[in-house]
């Protein structure tokens, strides 16, 4: 079966534009993460979904920062008016369970922005 | 807070035992996690501890003493394709997002 899918892989942006990163989750898989991993660190938790419930927004870095997922399966990302500092993957997990406790997340490739 | 520690690099020869150390710290505990991850590609699931004691899957060990609040995996008869970073990470208080250390990157030489 398909794994996390992302799109595109990579994307060269010109500071201060509006940029859109796609998530398509396993098939069935309840739970949705998003994080951002800068060169040579761990990834860091940026928001959660439940289905299409947003239910942790907590490590968006700022209000630039937008996710949505409004029919409970494919998700988006979106920058607005990027900074060079938002250079980095960001990458996508999905999980097939909403319990919070043991739940392996699968994730995708990455998109690599680079905010030139 | 939620402070999660490693080593930020590791080299190791072929054919030998390595182990690559995490502490953490964390109001409340829910599962100790390692993942591998070669350069440009996703982060795979290695291990999950939740009880303290040694988990082996095949050449892959991971240990987990939670009154420490300290883990670490063993890779026993390294192969060059073990060569990649190894991210230590818990889960956090609320949902099931994961906390992740910087990652310890592992070079394994002839």
């Amino acid at each position: 079966g398909a794994g996390v899918s992302q799109s595109p892989r990579y994307k060269v942006a010109k500071r201060g534009q509006d940029v859109a990163l796609r998530c398509d989750p396993i098939s069935g898989h309840v739970s949705l993460f998003w994080y951002q991993q800068a060169l040579g660190q761990g990834p860091e938790f940026l928001t959660y979904f439940q289905n299409e419930a947003q239910l942790d927004k907590s490590g968006l870095p700022s209000d630039r920062f937008f996710a949505e997922r409004p029919e409970g399966s494919v998700s988006t990302l979106k920058i607005q008016r990027t900074q060079q500092e938002d250079s980095a993957v960001y990458l996508c997990a999905s999980s097939p369970s909403q319990e919070s406790s043991y739940n392996e997340q699968f994730f995708g490739p990455g998109t690599r922005l680079t905010v030139l | 807070g939620q402070n999660i520690d490693q080593p930020t690099e590791m080299t190791a020869t072929e054919g030998a035992i390595v182990q690559i150390n995490c502490t953490y710290q964390t109001s409340g505990f829910n599962g100790l996690f390692w993942y591998q991850q070669h350069a440009g590609e996703a982060p795979t699931f290695l291990s999950y501890n939740v009880l303290d004691g040694l988990e082996e899957k095949g050449r892959f060990s991971s240990f987990l003493s939670r009154s420490k609040g300290y883990s670490y995996l063993l890779l026993k008869e390294l192969q060059m394709k073990d060569s990649a970073s190894y991210l230590c990470a818990h889960l956090g208080n609320q949902g099931g997002k994961l906390i992740f250390g910087q990652g310890t990157e592992l070079s394994v030489k002839p």
